[in-house]
């Protein structure tokens, strides 16, 4: 039962820009959605999170809809480096408590 | 930069023995979050404490699993008996506190092996 969907993987030459989209169309009124990414036997890093509006920080940029169904992702310039599974994250309700649910993630390979 | 540790990196362990791991949270989060993280699938939520109280423990196998935090600070999770399918990836995370505004900082995990 995901909470979010995410394509499984992507591609992306490098010093373009990387969108990777987030379905999350259960999502609760005053939930934030969060991304994260985790490069191969680390633990996940904090990317960014947002409510309703659009938020930029140092590392990507995050477009979320009017309906807060879906968000994207955006890494404007990709370099090597940024190759990692992205996951978008939600938070659910089990059993009367707001648990962080993570997918599978994408996968995301940046090419020379 | 604070960072969440966490103790040990590896354990390879043979079935039917004692594990535990420990995890030192960020100074002054709150929240602590212990996650199991299968090879190709994304984290799940083991337990989830707010100080030294539970907050959620849905999908800890109790029979199994255990999980303190006795003094609100760091947490051990143990396992005991170990099983082959217990072979993951372990990760603590910790944020400020529950809100949903709050980020979660992760460790860098430990990687377990059931022989």
């Amino acid at each position: 039962d995901a909470k979010t969907t995410q394509p499984t993987s992507m591609d992306c030459a490098e010093g373009r820009a990387a969108n990777l989209p987030c379905n999350h169309s259960t999502i609760s009124g005053n939930e934030y959605v969060y991304w994260y990414r985790q490069i191969h036997s680390q633990g996940p890093q904090y990317i960014i999170h947002g409510l309703k509006n659009n938020e930029t920080n140092e590392m990507a940029s995050l477009i979320i809809t009017e309906d807060r169904k879906s968000s994207t992702l955006i890494l404007p310039h990709a370099t090597l480096r940024d190759t990692a599974v992205y996951y978008c994250i939600v938070r659910v309700i089990s059993g009367g408590s707001y648990i962080p649910t993570f997918g599978r993630g994408t996968s995301l390979i940046v090419h020379p | 930069e604070a960072e969440v540790a966490q103790s040990p990196r590896y354990k390879i362990t043979e079935k039917s023995q004692a594990v535990a791991f420990w995890c030192d949270p960020i100074s002054g989060h709150a929240t602590l979050y212990w996650y199991r993280q299968i090879l190709g699938q994304g984290p799940e939520l083991l337990v989830q404490f707010q100080d030294e109280s539970v907050v959620d423990d849905s999908q800890l196998p109790k029979d199994r699993f255990s999980a303190e935090r006795l003094k609100g600070v760091d947490s051990t999770l143990k396992i005991q008996p170990a099983e082959l399918g217990d072979s993951a990836m372990y990760l603590c995370a910790s944020s400020l506190g529950q809100a949903s505004y709050n980020e979660q900082f992760f460790g860098p995990g430990t990687r377990l092996t059931v022989l």
